[in-house]
């Protein structure tokens, strides 16, 4: 597609349950980063894709947290054991190279809602 | 640790008006500065962008910034804002070659026409 894409754009669960988020980035991208934004907040880090290497999971709040990078292209953030503290726009977004002084290209988020 | 810093959370201004967004950040070293902006609707895109050089950077849709090494600024200016440029207004700031991008917590502008 033209853009970053993600899915779904609105997610309602309840606490405890588990829920994957998906995110298509630009057709040869070889950068992925996640992002989440609370409300009142700026965008939180929380995990970055280059490539083949190993990802930066550095921004990850929790254990619960994890996402993948399958064959260098789609993403699936995936949230365990649901809290209400996790209800947030989860963005994603990709660029062409590896360093940060690229472009960002966002998607359009997926809004999170923990009951 | 890097932090971005964006004190003005709502802006409210007229047509004409000028516009200055204030964006300070803390880190030492050498660093990238971005605006990013995010239109009513629409995804989170790149306004401008500071890496090197001039300081004054010209962006899109007569934006500018400028970057004051000093002062750890880089605030966004536009000399007569329209109503289209009602959105929000994100800085963001990295260490060159870094993976995370710090940004800071938005400013609301609203414009009126």
């Amino acid at each position: 597609g033209a853009g970053v894409s993600q899915s779904p754009s609105n997610k309602v669960t309840e606490k405890g349950k588990d829920v994957e988020l998906r995110c298509d980035p630009i057709s040869g991208h070889t950068a992925l980063y996640w992002y989440r934004q609370s409300l009142g907040q700026g965008l939180e880090f929380l995990i970055y894709f280059q490539g083949n290497s190993a990802p930066d999971k550095s921004g990850l709040p929790s254990d619960r947290f994890s996402a993948e990078r399958t064959g260098g292209s789609v993403s699936t953030l995936t949230i365990q054991r649901t809290q209400q503290e996790d209800s947030a726009v989860y963005l994603c977004a990709s660029s062409l190279g590896w360093a940060t002084n690229e472009k960002l290209f966002f998607g359009s988020g997926t809004q999170l809602s923990v009951l | 640790a890097q932090s971005v810093s964006q004190h003005n959370h709502h802006v409210i201004l007229s047509e004409a008006a000028s516009l200055e967004l204030g964006c300070n950040y803390s880190y030492g070293g050498t660093v990238n500065l971005f605006w990013y902006v995010q239109y009513p609707g629409q995804h989170l895109q790149l306004l401008l962008k500071y890496f090197s050089g001039d300081p004054l950077v010209k962006g899109i849709k007569g934006f500018e910034a400028e970057f004051i090494k000093s002062k750890f600024s880089f605030n966004l200016r536009k000399p007569s804002v329209q109503w289209s440029d009602t959105a929000e207004y994100f800085c963001a700031v990295n260490a060159p070659g870094a993976n995370n991008l710090f940004f800071g917590t938005g400013t609301r502008l609203t414009v009126i026409p």
